[in-house]
């Protein structure tokens, strides 16, 4: 099956701990892109990348790092320096970024929790 | 830059009971596409419009694209248990970009 994981499905962070929540795709696509969704909130844009060893900030990349190694994985870390991480993350691909008409594919999500 | 406004931000209704989402943009769209969200899960991609004026359906819903490619609705007849979600749209940004999304609208239907 085609699709996007995203592991875990929950995930607990002790003060100034880094995590890493991670994101696949077998859809061969070539952007992926990281939302974070408060409650009742909207998607709001952390990271993107178009293409492999590449990626641009979105609205709220700070206190977050991503890498691009391979095109099927983007991974997020959310560094102590996010002071209010509690949310739930996705994850999406599309087959190219900027296109008009490209649609994204999310992931099942992971619900980050600070202890 | 581009802003996608979404109204009303939370609607209830009772079952059988007709829902309408609407969906403006700041400037004129290419295209937009419209997401549902079920309570705990991920956004899923319904349908997009490209073209001024375009009216698609889906079962009982019914997706608008304003003439002047601004605005799109999402209209639900008859709503079922099942349609309870968030419905997001969402428009291309300029330049080579990502989506943008509006925040949503969440539907509640009461049994």
């Amino acid at each position: 099956d085609g699709g996007i994981t995203q592991s875990p499905k929950y995930l607990f962070r002790k003060e100034g701990q880094n995590v890493t929540l991670s994101c696949e795709q077998n859809l061969n696509h070539d952007a992926m892109y990281w939302y974070r969704q408060d409650p009742g909130q909207g998607l709001r844009l952390i990271y993107y990348s178009q293409i492999v060893n590449d990626f641009q900030k979105g609205d709220i990349a700070e206190g977050y790092s991503v890498s691009r190694e391979k095109k099927e994985s983007f991974p997020l870390t959310v560094t102590s320096a996010q002071k209010n991480p509690t949310a739930f993350y996705l994850c999406a691909s599309s087959m190219t970024s900027g296109r008009a008409r490209e649609t994204q594919y999310f992931g099942p999500g992971t619900r980050l929790l600070v202890l | 830059g581009q802003q996608v406004m979404q109204i009303p931000q939370y609607q209830h209704v009772q079952e059988g009971e007709d829902f309408t989402t609407y969906c403006n943009s700041s400037t004129t769209l290419s295209n937009i596409q419209w997401y549902k969200q079920r309570p705990g899960g991920h956004p899923v991609f319904l349908i997009q419009l490209v073209k001024s004026g375009e009216v698609k359906k889906q079962k009982r819903l019914t997706f608008q694209f304003g003439e002047a490619k601004k605005n799109s609705s999402l209209h639900i007849t008859a709503t079922q248990t099942t349609d309870v979600g968030t419905y997001f749209c969402a428009g291309p940004n300029s330049g080579n970009t990502p989506l943008v999304f509006g925040k949503g609208t969440r539907l509640s239907v009461i049994a």
